[in-house]
């Protein structure tokens, strides 16, 4: 069976220092991968999302970028974060095109401090 | 703008009651999803109607899809405790497109 894994579950970063959010999947190849953030008690925002190694397409401009150096890895950075940064990272993937079921990570809570 | 809105925003009932929250979306659609959210946790899918489908059952959930008013509805019976979450609706945005844009969401709480 699929699986997605995320991590770190939580991180507490100063602005202005690095990101790195690693998601991987197993059990499934060549998944459509995306990365969303949701603010506390709102709706999800697509950030990221890619359908092979080293296709990302970006949704919202911002000093965000993912990188998916494998099938399965998906990876999403910074390299100076910012207060408005802060919030819940959910890693998905899914089987497609088209998408149909997408599968949800644990999520990564973030607090930039 | 979203995709889809859900509404209402927040809804509280007696458990053992029926829940119904709705979903409006803005596109043609070949697919519309319901996702739940416990809180803190990731999305869990529960239940996909397609766009030639009207109606829909799983367990205590019932979904409908009306196109022509670009509307959702997904109805849970006989609510329980556990039903507490968040619960949100998500379309592909165009026909045969690599994402899905998610709703607003409904926060569901079951009162004991």
């Amino acid at each position: 069976s699929q699986t997605i894994h995320q991590w770190p579950a939580t991180l507490v970063q100063p602005v202005g220092s690095p990101l790195s959010l690693e998601c991987t999947v197993e059990g499934t190849s060549n998944p459509n991968l995306y990365w969303y953030r949701q603010a506390a008690g709102r709706g999800l925002q697509l950030l990221f999302y890619s359908v092979g190694i080293g296709q990302i397409s970006s949704e919202v401009p911002q000093n965000l970028s993912a990188s998916r150096p494998q099938d399965r890895q998906f990876i999403l950075s910074s390299k100076k974060l910012l207060l408005s940064d802060s919030g819940f990272y959910l890693c998905a993937w899914s089987a497609g095109p088209p998408v149909e079921t997408q599968y949800f990570g644990p999520g990564t809570r973030l607090l930039v401090l | 703008s979203q995709q889809g809105e859900e509404d209402p925003q927040a809804l509280s009932i007696q458990e053992g009651e029926n829940a119904t929250m709705n979903c409006s979306y803005k596109t043609s659609i070949n697919n519309l999803q319901w996702y739940r959210q416990n809180s803190g946790r990731g999305l869990v899918h529960l239940i996909l109607i397609r766009s030639n489908e009207r109606e829909k059952h799983s367990g205590r959930l019932r979904v409908t899809l009306d196109t022509s008013k670009k509307s959702s509805s997904l109805l849970i019976t006989a609510s329980r405790a556990a039903d507490t979450a968040s619960y949100f609706c998500a379309t592909p945005p165009n026909f045969g497109n690599e994402k899905l844009t998610f709703g607003t969401g409904t926060r569901l709480t079951i009162i004991p």
